[in-house]
């Protein structure tokens, strides 16, 4: 398994500020993650952020809404810029270790005000 | 028509009951089935793992997939409070593509 470690675990953000979530990983890992989970809504993928190549985002969210950094194998950070009430949100940092085990952090309460 | 689809809850069993919880998909190339248990302010934690049609078994839990059917199912015998938790079912078509969640169910396991 590996063990992640996301900061902050929550912040109350103004509307129009940035905040930057920082994801640890205990193990060099190449498949890196980052979903954002509404209230009473399943998980979405934000983008993939393997290190050693710029992130890949998804359908509906951009790389200057929501830009990543990979440095290295086990570190990533997600910024949400010039947040709305609308980011408010759990976002979750994800890493792969084979085609079957994926793990998951603890999560980053956002709210936005 | 939704790639996932999660029976809706929210489920309440009393303690020892055997807990049924199940997902339909409509995508055939999904290959790969997982389980994760979420606790209420924590990440999704992954319970259980298969690729093939069947069973799997793990304590007192039970995976069941039917590609044929395009249903998987997880079994929760002799259910604890501590079971309580939400249960999401996730799917992937292949090794390196991206997990596909359903909306998940909250358990509720009463003492």
């Amino acid at each position: 398994s590996a063990v992640i470690s996301q900061k902050p675990s929550r912040d109350i953000c103004q509307r129009g500020t940035s905040l930057t979530i920082q994801c640890q990983v205990d193990s060099q890992v190449t498949m890196m993650f980052w979903y954002r989970q509404q209230p009473g809504q399943s998980l979405t993928l934000i983008a993939t952020a393997n290190q050693g190549s710029e992130a890949t985002y998804e359908s509906g969210f951009v790389i200057d809404k929501f830009p990543i950094s990979r440095p290295n194998l086990t570190f990533s950070t997600l910024t949400v810029s010039n947040m709305s009430p609308e980011d408010s949100s759990i976002y979750l940092c994800s890493v792969r270790l084979n085609a079957y085990e994926q793990y998951f952090g603890p999560g980053t309460r956002l709210t936005v005000t | 028509q939704k790639e996932v689809e999660q029976d809706p809850g929210p489920l309440s069993v009393p303690e020892g009951a055997i807990v049924s919880l199940n997902c339909t998909y409509s995508n055939s190339a999904f290959q790969y089935f997982m389980w994760y248990r979420q606790y209420s302010r924590k990440g999704p934690e992954l319970l259980m793992y298969t690729y093939s049609s069947g069973n799997k078994e793990d304590g007192r839990f039970t995976a069941q997939v039917d590609k044929s059917s395009k249903y998987i199912s997880l079994f929760i015998r002799d259910s604890q409070p501590s079971d309580s938790a939400t249960y999401l079912c996730a799917y992937k078509t292949g090794a390196n593509s991206k997990l596909t969640f359903g909306k998940g169910i909250t358990l509720s396991v009463r003492p």
